[in-house]
């Protein structure tokens, strides 16, 4: 079974650059989260969807930041302008949610995004 | 939602059972225990998870005292595959979806030969 798939798996860009990172969830799945991982920080949720519906953003950084989910099977992270800081893994999820389960997330490999 | 203690390293000899302690002194009644694994360059992965019953599946099994305070997961026979980070989360789930997972700093598993 496909898992959940990330594109690009790395990414080295200049400040300033957009930068766009890209989802597949789970064929099925109806939540999908977006994680940032840095050795400072650990893994932090940076914005989760329901059903294609933003649920909690509280976690993005700043404007630069946005993330949407046009579809089922598809969501983006972009990054304009980006920042040195911004550099880190962004892992992308997905779970089924409702039907009275309790159900994992499962993630994707990451994207290791390198801003110069 | 309650904070968890976890070592922030362990070894553990290949082929014997290894057992991880989490401490989650302020679990409330309608808190699960989550276990996640990461293993280097990979993205976390799911492992086991409960309530109040102890749980057992393919993978491990968990473990929680009879006050709810504390955890362990145990993976039976550790294989140098299970070399990663293991972390313990504590929440509330709703809708059926573990919604926000908080990692914390986790216990880094060395499986040795």
């Amino acid at each position: 079974d496909a898992g959940v798939i990330q594109s690009p798996r790395h990414e080295v860009t200049e400040m300033g650059q957009e930068v766009t990172l890209r989802c597949k969830p789970i064929s099925g799945h109806n939540s999908l989260f977006w994680y940032r991982q840095t050795m400072m920080r650990g893994l932090e949720l940076l914005i989760y969807f329901n059903n294609n519906v933003p649920i909690d953003d509280s976690g993005m950084p700043e404007d630069r930041f946005s993330a949407k989910m046009p579809n089922a099977s598809f969501s983006t992270l972009k990054i304009q302008p980006s920042e040195p800081r911004d550099s880190a893994v962004y892992f992308c999820a997905s779970s089924l949610a409702g039907g009275g389960g309790n159900q994992p997330q499962h993630f994707g490999d990451g994207t290791r995004l390198s801003i110069l | 939602d309650a904070k968890t203690t976890q070592p922030p390293s362990m070894d553990c000899a290949e082929g014997r059972a290894a057992n991880l302690p989490c401490n989650h002194s302020t679990i409330s009644g309608n808190e699960y225990v989550y276990w996640y694994r990461q293993i280097h360059s990979q993205g976390p992965q799911y492992i086991i998870h409960g309530l109040k019953n102890n749980e057992t599946n393919e993978m491990a099994s968990l473990i929680i005292t009879e006050d709810r305070k504390s955890s362990t997961l145990i993976l039976p026979h550790a294989t140098l595959r299970d070399t990663a980070v293991y972390y313990c989360i504590v929440r509330v789930h709703y809708g059926g979806s573990q919604g926000n997972l908080i990692f914390g700093k986790g216990t880094k598993l060395s499986v040795k030969p």
